[in-house]
C-alpha cells in the first residue's frame, strides 16, 4: 500500500530553474528517502534523510523533512534537460520489518 | 556499490503461460528482497517481501499461488507469474538489501501478456 502522496503529480519548468517535490506521509518514520526513475527503468537512490535531520544536501539535490507535519520536500537547483525523469519519496517505518513504501510520485519535466 | 541485476528486462508471453523472473544481488548478500509492481504512470506497490530460505510474505490482495516467489539462496530470488493473463501485464521491479547498502533496486522487468 501507499505511505502517502507527492504534489504536484506533474512538474514541467524551463532548464535553470529549481524543481520542488513534496511528499506527504501517515505513519511515524525512521528515514525518508527520494529516488529518481526515468521511463521504464529501475529506480536510483538519490539521498536518504534520518527522523532526526531536518534537512540535507547532496549536489544540487536539497532534502527537508518535518516530523511534525509528516513532510518532506526534495529541490533540484538549476534544473537540466538530463533531470526529467519521475521522483519518489519512500519512507522506512518505525519499528517494522525492512519495508520501503513509495509516495504516489511527481513526473518531472524539464524543458530545453 | 552495490547492483542487483534483474532478467529478462521485456518479455511477451501468451495468454496462460508462466514466466519466471529472476534478481540477483551481485556483489552482495541479500537477507530480504522484494517484489513490486508498477503500472503505467503509477508509483510502485509492494507485493511480497522474501526472506533467504523462507516463504514470501505477501501483501493483502496479492494471490500467493498466482505470483509464486522462490529465495534459494542469499543472491538470488525468483517471481513467477504463473498462468499469466493479460491484466497481470506490468513493470514488475525487485530490490535487494542489507545493512551496508541498504536498498538496491534492479532496473525492472516490463511484462507483456498477449
Amino acid at each position: 500500500s501507499q505511505q502517502g502522496e507527492e504534489d504536484p503529480q506533474a512538474l514541467s519548468i524551463q532548464e535553470g530553474e529549481n524543481a520542488t517535490m513534496n511528499c506527504s506521509y501517515k505513519t511515524s518514520i525512521n528515514n525518508l528517502q527520494w529516488y529518481r526513475q526515468n521511463s521504464g527503468r529501475g529506480l536510483v537512490h538519490l539521498i536518504l534523510i534520518r527522523s532526526n535531520e531536518r534537512e540535507k544536501h547532496s549536489g544540487r539535490l536539497r532534502v527537508t523533512l518535518d516530523t511534525s507535519k509528516k513532510s518532506s520536500s526534495l529541490l533540484i537547483t538549476a534544473s537540466r534537460a538530463a533531470d526529467t525523469a519521475s521522483y519518489f519519496c519512500a519512507t522506512y517505518p518505525s519499528g517494522s520489518a525492512r519495508q520501503l513504501t513509495f509516495g504516489s510520485g511527481t513526473q518531472l519535466t524539464v524543458l530545453p | 556499490g552495490a547492483v542487483v541485476s534483474q532478467h529478462p528486462s521485456r518479455v511477451i508471453c501468451k495468454s496462460g503461460t508462466s514466466v519466471k523472473i529472476e534478481c540477483r544481488s551481485l556483489d552482495f548478500q541479500a537477507t530480504t528482497m522484494f517484489w513490486y509492481r508498477q503500472f503505467p504512470k503509477q508509483s510502485l506497490m509492494l507485493m511480497a517481501t522474501s526472506n533467504e530460505g523462507s516463504k514470501a510474505t505477501y501483501e493483502q490482495g496479492v494471490e500467493k499461488d498466482k505470483f509464486l516467489i522462490n529465495h534459494a539462496s542469499l543472491t538470488l530470488s525468483t517471481l513467477t507469474v504463473t498462468s499469466a493473463h493479460p491484466e497481470d501485464s506490468s513493470f514488475y521491479i525487485c530490490s535487494a538489501t542489507d545493512l551496508i547498502y541498504g536498498y538496491t533496486f534492479g532496473s525492472g522487468t516490463r511484462l507483456t501478456v498477449v
